[in-house]
């Protein structure tokens, strides 16, 4: 079946260091890949996405790049901020319904 | 442009009480995905439903759960007899249509506590 595996955190990191979170997945065909990120009592927002290989998401300073040959979707950014402290979820979509499966998540503190 | 609606946002229940959760798609959405949150865990797929269907219940336990989506009206994600295992935040997401790029669109969620 499907599936996403996420580094386990909490990732701790200094403001202005860089970041990857890994993600890889196992999944029948050709998914959709989603990183949506989850600030405290609220709910999930995307913050990108990317539809096929290849494809590179990018939104606010964060990155991510589709590749089929290694199945993994690892999110980075050069320069964090401590506004960036959040919980991280890397999602595929199923491609007969469209529902999301979801990583089990990754805390980023960032610390001034 | 009103983003998705959940209310309650915070729900406290009695074990053996029923819960009744909301949610109103974005306009425009016809496609409603419910998802739940176990504390300190990930999100993980409840049921999906179009406008009076369910679409795919796969990830609804088999007792005490339900949901609709009717013709008017929100979406009700419905847990009878709740136990404290139920405990958890349960969000809703919306999208214009079920293909597999499409983005889901989440509410701000609903956090019931059984005590």
């Amino acid at each position: 079946g499907n599936s996403v595996t996420q580094m386990e955190g909490p990732v701790t990191l200094s403001e202005e260091a860089f970041l990857t979170i890994n993600c890889t997945y196992t999944a029948t065909g050709y998914p959709s890949l989603f990183w949506y990120v989850q600030y405290p009592g609220e709910g999930l927002q995307l913050l990108l996405k990317a539809t096929k290989a290849d494809d590179k998401g990018s939104n606010k300073g964060f990155e991510a790049t589709y590749r089929k040959e290694t199945t993994s979707f690892h999110l980075e950014k050069g320069s964090v901020q401590v506004s960036d402290s959040a919980v991280y979820f890397c999602a595929l979509s199923d491609s007969n319904t469209g529902k999301l499966i979801f990583g089990q998540g990754t805390t980023l503190q960032v610390k001034p | 442009n009103a983003g998705v609606m959940q209310n309650p946002r915070h729900l406290v229940r009695r074990r053996g009480q029923e819960a009744r959760l909301r949610c109103s798609p974005m306009k425009g959405h016809s496609h409603v995905y419910w998802y739940r949150q176990l504390p300190e865990e990930g999100l993980k797929f409840m049921v999906y439903l179009q406008k009076e269907n369910i679409i795919d219940e796969s990830g609804m336990p088999k007792e005490r759960f339900s949901a609709e989506f009717p013709k008017e009206g929100p979406s009700i994600l419905r847990i009878q007899q709740v136990v404290r295992g139920d405990s958890a935040a349960y969000f809703c997401a919306s999208s214009p249509s079920d293909r597999k790029q499409e983005t889901q669109y989440f509410g701000p969620g609903t956090r019931l506590l059984v005590l």
